[in-house]
């Protein structure tokens, strides 16, 4: 099956500092989804950017279909931002409906 | 917010019991998914569900039955609970055909299996 990898596993800043997390799957994919899980275990939409790059207040997210990866960027972070970060993807062949998660980017972020 | 609920959000059962997990939706989307959550493996799906009384396997099916009589709910039952079904669940909805189903979760239900 398709393989999603996630970098870095943890991540530790302070508040105000920007990051960039990032995507990796092994096949070509025709949907692409960032969540974040916040600390009480809810899941919340991101993006939904199989390609392209997409703008949401302080967070974007770009994805290079063609070379099999999507970033992530966090900008001033707040306490807020903390949790986990997730990636999914599901892949264009055969009939596969899922969403494949990746492991996720722990990201603390420190007042 | 996507309207979906879980019921119960928590519960602990021993090892052998039946289980029925819901999930209630008041969004009309045709596709429901029930996922699991395990440390170091992030979430797995189960079964899922395109339409009424249609349902399909996922990755970790094994011991678990799914289904859906109504647009609304999705009821996933494990027949006899074990300790390795000791997980989060997450029930998820998406609307469109794919590829462009987009999916929203709901807020987990903790299953504990002593």
């Amino acid at each position: 099956g398709i393989q999603v990898e996630q970098s870095p596993p943890d991540l530790i800043l302070q508040e105000g500092a920007n990051s960039t997390l990032r995507c990796n799957f092994s096949d070509s994919v025709n949907n692409l989804q960032w969540f974040h899980q916040n600390p009480w275990g809810q899941l919340i939409n991101l993006f939904y950017i199989p390609s392209g790059t997409k703008q949401n207040g302080r967070l974007s997210a770009t994805t290079v279909a063609t070379e099999r990866y999507s970033l992530l960027y966090i900008s001033s972070s707040q306490t807020t931002d903390s949790g986990v970060y997730f990636c999914a993807v599901k892949i264009s062949s055969g009939s596969a409906r899922q969403l494949t998660f990746g492991s996720g980017t722990q990201l603390t972020v420190l007042p | 917010d996507a309207g979906i609920t879980q019921s119960p959000r928590h519960k602990v059962t021993e090892t052998g019991t039946p289980v029925t997990l819901r999930c209630h939706q008041t969004e009309n989307h045709r596709y429901m998914y029930w996922y699991r959550q395990d440390p170091g493996h992030g979430l797995r799906l189960i079964h899922y569900s395109y339409g009424v009384k249609d349902t399909d396997k996922g990755e970790v099916s094994d011991g678990y039955s799914v289904s859906r009589s109504k647009t609304e709910d999705f009821l996933l039952t494990l027949e006899s609970a074990t300790s390795s079904q000791t997980s989060v669940y997450f029930c998820a909805i998406s609307e469109r055909t794919d590829p462009y189903n987009e999916q929203f979760f709901g807020p987990g239900t903790r299953l504990t299996v002593l």
